[in-house]
């Protein structure tokens, strides 16, 4: 069965944190993404990979960096984690340039203290 | 500009009931696409349905049908005879050259579908 997985499903951490959130996905995809789901504002992407140690800011990416060296393995890194920065993440994979369905993970949810 | 919008953010029905998403689209594409996804309580995203813009025939899926208008805009979702497995948020979701060809989401629609 193939899959999206991110490490953590809930995370606790303190202001000024450096945390690094992990996303590896099975299915050989080229595109890998981040967003951050927050009450009444959807998803809101942060981040997204289209190759390799490539990558590309989304609406939000003040405050987040990335990291891709593995094709199979995006990860989310919060510089120094803010209390605003308290929200559910999700990771998704897709195929190739064309608008293929993205495959989600199960989500972070991060809250920082 | 392209935007998605869900204007029910919650909507509440007894089992068994027929109940629609609704959601609308902008953009400026004449090529595009459109999805719905829904995320039950366990988080994970699943998704449902893709419609390109050429493609303005209805779909029906067992209890499921979406209503694809481009006069107005709209990618309505309906659930026949509703069922508490049904209870989740529903995110309608739109891709195009314009945002190359991310995934822009609306705000989404939590559905609680009571016994």
């Amino acid at each position: 069965d193939v899959k999206v997985t991110q490490s953590s499903r809930y995370l606790v951490k303190r202001t000024g944190e450096k945390v690094f959130l992990e996303c590896v996905q099975d299915m050989d995809h080229e595109n890998m993404f981040w967003y951050r789901q927050d009450p009444g504002l959807g998803l809101r992407l942060i981040y997204f990979s289209y190759d390799v140690k490539m990558k590309e800011k989304g609406d939000i990416p003040e405050g987040y960096s990335v990291s891709r060296e593995k094709k199979e393995r995006f990860s989310l890194i919060l510089e120094s984690a803010s209390t605003n920065q308290t929200s559910m993440y999700l990771c998704a994979s897709s195929l190739g340039q064309a608008p293929h369905g993205y495959t989600f993970g199960s989500g972070t949810r991060l809250t920082v203290v | 500009a392209q935007k998605v919008t869900q204007a029910q953010t919650e909507i509440s029905v007894v089992e068994k009931e027929d109940v629609t998403l609704d959601c609308v689209y902008e953009t400026r594409d004449t090529t595009y696409y459109l999805f719905w996804y829904k995320q039950p309580p366990s988080g994970e995203l699943v998704f449902l349905i893709r419609r390109n813009s050429f493609d303005e025939q209805n779909e029906i899926s067992g209890r499921y049908s979406w209503n694809f208008q481009k006069s107005t805009s709209s990618f309505n979702f309906t659930i026949t005879a509703s069922q508490v497995v049904d209870s989740a948020v529903y995110f309608c979701a739109l891709s195009n050259q314009g945002s190359s060809y991310k995934l822009i989401f609306g705000s989404g629609t939590r559905l609680l579908v009571r016994p």
